[in-house]
């Protein structure tokens, strides 16, 4: 059984901290790591798919990293703003076309 | 480009009643695929389309489930005799091809079995 694991499970920030979490993952028959952004009541939004060890992407204040060796992706935000409150899901391809995800990490910005 | 959409985003429905969801991805993907979500877990792969043709189905897809994608455009889940614990976020997505592509998710449709 391939098992996507995220942590924390949820998370309190105040307005205006950085934060950070984790989505960990078996590094064998890892294809392609996918990060997305789910609010209540909207569809999950993509943030990043990122195949490379080392990768690095960044959108505004939301950046992640990636080491496929280890099998760990990172998801950092600067400066929380309210808006930032959702689930942040993690999903990995392993070699086929489907997506395994973790159970998400629900983020609530504290005004 | 409206994105993928899904109708209905409620379902509330009888156990033993049989219902369908729609789902009609973004124009020109041609792959499509269908997840379902319960409380406290992440969304679970269900089936996926290339076209027209399925080519892969979840175990979780019992035999009273049923998916078409009829003209390679808009896709149709069926669920046969509704069970309480079919309940569940049904959630439809597309993309271009491959699998590092990436997955572009509708609203889903909550069913509810009563």
């Amino acid at each position: 059984i391939l098992n996507v694991e995220q942590s924390p499970q949820s998370l309190h920030v105040q307005e205006g901290d950085s934060t950070n979490f984790t989505c960990s993952f078996p590094s064998s028959n890892f294809y392609a790591l996918h990060w997305y952004r789910w609010e209540t009541a909207k569809s999950p939004e993509a943030l990043f798919v990122m195949t490379l060890n080392g990768d690095e992407k960044k959108k505004g204040r939301i950046s992640a990293t990636l080491n496929t060796k280890e099998g760990y992706s990172y998801l950092y935000i600067k400066g929380s703003q309210p808006e930032d409150s959702a689930t942040y899901l993690c999903a990995s391809n392993f070699g086929n076309e489907k997506l395994t995800f973790g159970t998400g990490t629900r983020l609530t910005i504290i005004p | 480009d409206t994105g993928v959409s899904q109708d209905p985003r409620h379902k509330i429905t009888k156990r033993g009643q049989n219902v369908t969801f729609r789902c009609d991805p973004i124009s020109e993907h041609n792959r499509l695929y269908w997840y379902r979500q319960t409380l406290g877990q992440g969304p679970e792969f269900l089936t996926y389309f290339q076209n027209e043709a399925q080519l892969e189905k979840s175990r979780l897809l019992s035999d009273r489930f049923s998916a078409e994608r009829p003209k390679g455009s808009f896709s149709t889940l069926e669920i046969q005799r509704t069970e309480q614990g079919d309940s569940a976020m049904y959630l439809c997505a597309s993309s271009l091809g491959q699998g590092t592509d990436t997955q572009y998710f509708g609203p889903g449709t909550r069913l509810t079995v009563l």
